[in-house]
């Protein structure tokens, strides 16, 4: 299967300010998909990026918020905007392969 | 829309018992099923990818179920040991929406030494 870097594994941030997570894939995927975890929550999906389009985000997630880059096949950030404590949470990139997903290690965040 | 459930959420054993997890999901029209794992503050780590045409799939002391027409899926672990200690997600993807995985919110297993 893929293999998935994320970085940073691990933030703390002040509130107002904005994170970048990177994911890079050690082989060509069509689609990249970001998920958040949310405090003893299951993973919601926040957009699928596509190389080359703007990212597709699901309902309640804006991309002013979470701006997406695709720039190629084998990688792809997430931006946290304009952070609040209510964004601390693991966030995941993951990708299609073999028709099942899989994982980055996440990135857990924690806004203060 | 899909649901899906995953019960018990939290489920504590002693080591060497045998286990199932249960998940079920609403809609029977899936594409596949697949269990992970995820240790605390971690990412998933795929256990089992079962296609809607498998009945079940097996890895070492994993053996995962799949009943489409009833809507269920049970994740077998024999002889459990400590280091099984995790929270085991399934997420199902529905043949509507290949894009989109369904998750379910969990079962968080402790197995005692």
């Amino acid at each position: 299967s893929a293999v998935i870097s994320q970085k940073p594994s691990r933030d703390i941030c002040q509130r107002g300010t904005s994170l970048t997570i990177q994911c890079q894939v050690d082989s060509q995927v069509t689609m990249m998909f970001w998920y958040r975890q949310q405090p003893g929550q299951s993973l919601t999906l926040i957009a699928t990026a596509n190389q080359g389009s703007e990212a597709t985000y699901e309902s309640g997630f804006v991309i002013d918020k979470f701006p997406i880059s695709r720039p190629n096949l084998t990688f792809s950030t997430l931006t946290v905007s304009n952070m609040s404590p209510e964004d601390s949470s693991i966030y995941l990139c993951s990708v299609d392969y073999d028709y099942g997903y899989t994982f980055g290690s996440g990135t857990r965040l924690t806004v203060v | 829309k899909q649901e899906v459930t995953q019960i018990p959420a939290a489920l504590s054993v002693p080591e060497g018992e045998n286990l199932v997890l249960n998940c079920s999901f609403t809609d029977s029209a899936i594409y596949n099923l697949q269990w992970f794992r995820q240790d605390p503050g971690k990412g998933l780590t795929s256990l089992l990818l079962i296609q809607s045409s498998q009945r079940e799939q097996t890895s070492g002391r994993l053996n995962a179920s799949l009943d489409k027409s009833s809507g269920r899926s049970t994740l077998y672990i024999a002889a459990s040991q400590p280091g099984d200690s995790a929270t085991y997600l399934c997420a199902v993807r529905t043949i509507y929406n290949f894009n989109k995985f369904y998750f379910g919110s969990g079962t968080k297993l402790n197995v005692k030494p």
